[in-house]
């Protein structure tokens, strides 16, 4: 299995701050990486596939990057609304997985 | 845009098999990979497994065992059963589309189901 993990778990941020969360693969995974959105009683919301691509719709303060086993996710600007959990998840095996997911919530 | 709503019962027996049905609205099925993906409370994301609309399937090796899933491409709705459940299978049970890019293959989850709480408890 491709294990993932995410650093930090969690992170206190103020609106307007840049925030940075990692993924790491167990493995190479070249740039088989996504990043979700997941709010409280809410279904994951896709940000960014293939390790760097913004899904359509989601603002443009959020990137991706990263290949092979470190991965990057950045929010340039924190916004309300952006409080929430961030999972990656790879696809590069069939055997897809989550990393733990990183709780930002506010300063 | 396409909707996906997850329905069954909420409340499972322990060693009964639990069975869910996610309806696809707004979009064909076809020609799309269809997972169901599962988050115990206050817990991460498992992926349980997925069915391409020809019916082959994948699952997750730690639950191989116990799943089938099922696609009924002419109701535009594919099926989840997990047999023996214990109170560790207790989630929120997802369904969602797979998204995938030939050639090389990447594929993503999007959209997602709203999720539907499964309890099991005698």
């Amino acid at each position: 299995d491709i294990q993932m993990t995410q650093s930090p778990s969690s992170l206190s941020a103020s609106v307007g701050d840049r925030v940075t969360i990692t993924c790491r693969a167990s493995q190479s995974i070249s740039s088989y990486l996504n990043w979700y959105q997941q709010k409280p009683g809410k279904a994951p919301k896709l940000l960014i596939y293939a390790a760097s691509s913004l899904q359509s719709g989601v603002p443009s303060r959020f990137s991706g990057s990263g290949s092979g086993t470190d991965f990057t996710l950045t929010i340039s600007s924190l916004q309300p609304e952006d409080f929430a959990t961030y999972y990656c998840q790879q696809s590069y095996s069939t055997r897809f997985t989550f990393g733990p997911g990183t709780k930002v919530d506010i300063k | 845009q396409v909707q996906l709503q997850e329905s069954g019962p909420g409340l499972v027996k322990p060693s009964e098999t639990l069975s869910l049905t996610c309806t696809v609205s707004g979009g064909s099925i076809s020609s799309y990979y269809w997972s169901w993906i599962r988050q115990p409370a206050g817990k991460g994301l498992e992926w349980i497994g997925r069915i391409y609309t020809s019916g082959s399937t994948n699952y997750n090796p730690s639950l191989k065992s116990r799943v089938t899933m099922s696609v009924d491409t002419s109701k535009n709705q594919f099926s989840l059963k997990l047999s023996s459940v214990t109170a560790a299978d207790t989630a929120v049970y997802y369904c969602a589309r797979g998204v995938q890019i030939r050639p090389n293959g990447k594929n993503w989850f999007d959209p997602w189901g709203q999720g539907t709480l499964v309890t099991v408890s005698s």
